[in-house]
Order: structure tokens, then sequence, then C-alpha cells
């Protein structure tokens, strides 16, 4: 089965701790993406790559870091400098087809600062 | 600056009927339109492309107006398991391509009730 995986679902963080949210796609898309969405609140892209080892910064990127050496995997890492982490993060990948980028979603990760 | 709004609802309506909803944006370069579904705690899910002519899929459709620059989502036939926040997403022109410049609406929330 193609798809994106993202794990944990769930995930507890210490104030202070740097955590690292797993983004697998085998569906052979060229773009992957990372947003946070908030209760009652639209999608905020955080970062997104087109190729590998190369990432761009989204609107909300501070404290947060990416890498992507693998076409089909794009960690995201929430730092200790990102200051209102909890959210619901979600990484979503695009075939980079022509002009029409439809991007699809993985399960998500619910992450909570205790 | 809210580039796509959508009315957060809740719209509540009985099984069988008909529901539309608006989403406007402010961005003229706006190039693709799509809809998506989302459940409670789940991942956004594609439902549909807008396209310029207007699309129909089963009892949904959808309607690009580029001129007063909004699109519209009609559910006729309304059933318990279209209840959801639907997502209006806007992609931004881009020569570069159009990655990283879509924009989310906070979505609409729809309950169909027995």
């Amino acid at each position: 089965d193609g798809g994106i995986t993202q794990s944990p679902k769930y995930l507890f963080r210490k104030e202070g701790q740097n955590v690292t949210l797993s983004c697998e796609q085998n569906l052979n898309h060229d773009a992957m993406y990372w947003y946070r969405q908030d209760p009652g609140q639209g999608l905020r892209l955080i970062y997104y790559s087109q190729i590998v080892n190369d990432f761009q910064k989204g609107d909300i990127a501070e404290g947060y870091s990416v890498s992507r050496e693998k076409k089909e995997s794009f960690p995201l890492t929430v730092t200790s400098a990102q200051k209102n982490p909890t959210a619901f993060y979600l990484c979503a990948s695009s075939i980079l087809a022509g002009e029409i980028d439809t991007q699809y979603f993985g399960p998500g990760t619910r992450l909570t600062v205790l | 600056r809210k580039e796509v709004e959508q009315d957060p609802g809740p719209f509540n309506v009985p099984e069988g009927a008909t529901v539309a909803f608006n989403c406007t944006y402010s961005n003229s370069a706006s190039q693709s339109f799509f809809w998506y579904r989302q459940d409670c705690r789940k991942e956004p899910k594609l439902l549909m492309s807008v396209y310029s002519s207007g699309n129909e899929d089963g009892r949904f459709t959808a309607q690009l107006n580029r001129a007063s620059q909004y699109i519209s989502l009609l559910i006729r036939d309304s059933k318990l398991s279209d209840s959801a926040t639907y997502l209006c997403v806007v992609i931004l022109q881009n020569y570069g391509g159009s990655q990283g410049n879509l924009i989310f609406g906070k979505g609409t929330k729809l309950s169909v009730k027995p």
C-alpha cells in the first residue's frame, strides 16, 4: 500500500526537550511538507522540501528544523526554542506535476508539552 | 491579513438537506483551488479540485467565481457521514512552482443530524 506514515501518533514532551517527528512516504513524491494545526485554526506551513538535500522555510519555521537526506523521509525536529509547540503536526507530500500541486497528508502527530 | 476566509459554522442540517459553503480569497493571483475534508482529529483528505468551469462528483458540486474571488461547495442529499470540517485551499501563483504557496482556510464545520 502506498501512503504517508507519521510516527508517533501521540507525543509528550517536557519543556526544554527537543523531539523529532517522523514522516515517511512510499509514493515516490518529490515534495514533502510540514504543517502545524492549532484548534480552530487553519494549517500553517513550517517547512517544505522539493528535492533531496534541499528545503525551504515556511511561514512559521522558527523553533523547528528539518532534514531531507532521502526522498522518502522528511523528519521534523521541534526544538526547545519553539515557544508553544503543543499542536497537531501534519506531514504532506506531492508529486510536483506541472502547476497543480495536490498534497496528500499523513495521519498526523499530536504533540503535547507537559 | 486573511487570505482565505470561510464561515466557521457549524452548519447543522438534517439528513437529506442541501448545504452550500463559500470560501473567499483575497489574492487575485490565486491559481488553483481545492476542497479538503477533515474529520475530527484526523488528517485532511482531498475531496475535489475546483475547475473554472465548475465540476461535480456525485452529490458534491464545486464552483469557482474568479471575478468575485470565491469558490463554493454544494452538497446535495446530505448524509450523516458528511459530518466533518471542510477546508478551502488556494494555491498562489509562483513562477517557480506552487510549492509552499498553499493557503488553507480555517474550515467550515458541518454536522448532519438524523
